[in-house]
């Protein structure tokens, strides 16, 4: 599995654009790059799923470039509720009935919205 | 009702005790998993099955076993339990079709062992 390396933690005011940027630089030619927003006390939840160039959803954009070996979580104008961890994982569709499948979380970025 | 439930939500139990948290899904999928989260350690995974006949040791098994009673219910059992497996545990499920959403997971069980 390939590992990821993300800030521990970042701040930012309301109404900003924040990016976030994991670096994994042994990512397999087969993985895909997602992203997991948990607020406390709560379980983690999916944001956003890509393989290469930029992907968009109602909630954030994901940049890739070409080598693959590094990703940016863009959220766009933050509020408060956006305070959460934010975790980059990289691993295979997990279709594949492969005992080695499983996605590891590792310490994510704890964001910090402030008014 | 929520595609993931875990029971209890909250739950304090003796040093030496034997205690089960539960893990029931709605979502029909084959695959599910329990992992631990500790303040400033991220999550970790304790188990995981594939299916009913399926399960295996994650990162962090030792202390802890799991059953698979059908396809939507995965119990993990702390044999006897110690302060340092005090932590918030959460299931989660994942389906293992063509689909790339990834996966769901529970509110979390915060467990604390004294």
């Amino acid at each position: 599995l390939a590992k990821t390396t993300q800030p521990i933690s970042m701040d930012s005011y309301e109404g900003q654009e924040v990016n976030i940027t994991c670096s994994h630089n042994n990512i397999a030619t087969n993985d895909y790059i997602t992203w997991y927003q948990q607020f406390p006390s709560q379980g983690p939840r999916f944001i956003i799923q890509g393989y290469k160039t930029k992907v968009t959803n109602e909630v954030a954009s994901l940049f890739i470039p070409a080598d693959r070996k590094s990703s940016t979580l863009s959220l766009p104008r933050v509020s408060l509720s956006d305070t959460a961890v934010y975790y980059c994982l990289v691993g295979e569709l997990i279709y594949r009935r492969n005992r080695d499948d499983k996605i590891i979380f590792g310490k994510g970025t704890r964001l910090h919205i402030l008014p | 009702d929520a595609d993931v439930t875990q029971t209890p939500r909250n739950r304090i139990t003796k040093t030496g005790k034997r205690i089960m948290l539960e893990c029931s899904q709605t979502k029909g999928h084959d695959r599910m998993y329990w992992y631990r989260q500790d303040p400033g350690l991220g999550l970790r995974l304790i188990y995981y099955s594939f299916d009913v006949k399926d399960i295996n040791k994650g990162e962090i098994s030792d202390g802890y076993s799991v059953s698979r009673q059908a396809q939507a219910k995965f119990s993990l059992s702390l044999e006897s339990a110690i302060p340092n497996q005090t932590a918030l545990y959460f299931c989660a499920t994942s389906d293992d079709t063509g689909q790339v959403y990834g996966y769901t997971f529970g509110s979390g069980t915060r467990l604390t062992v004294v």
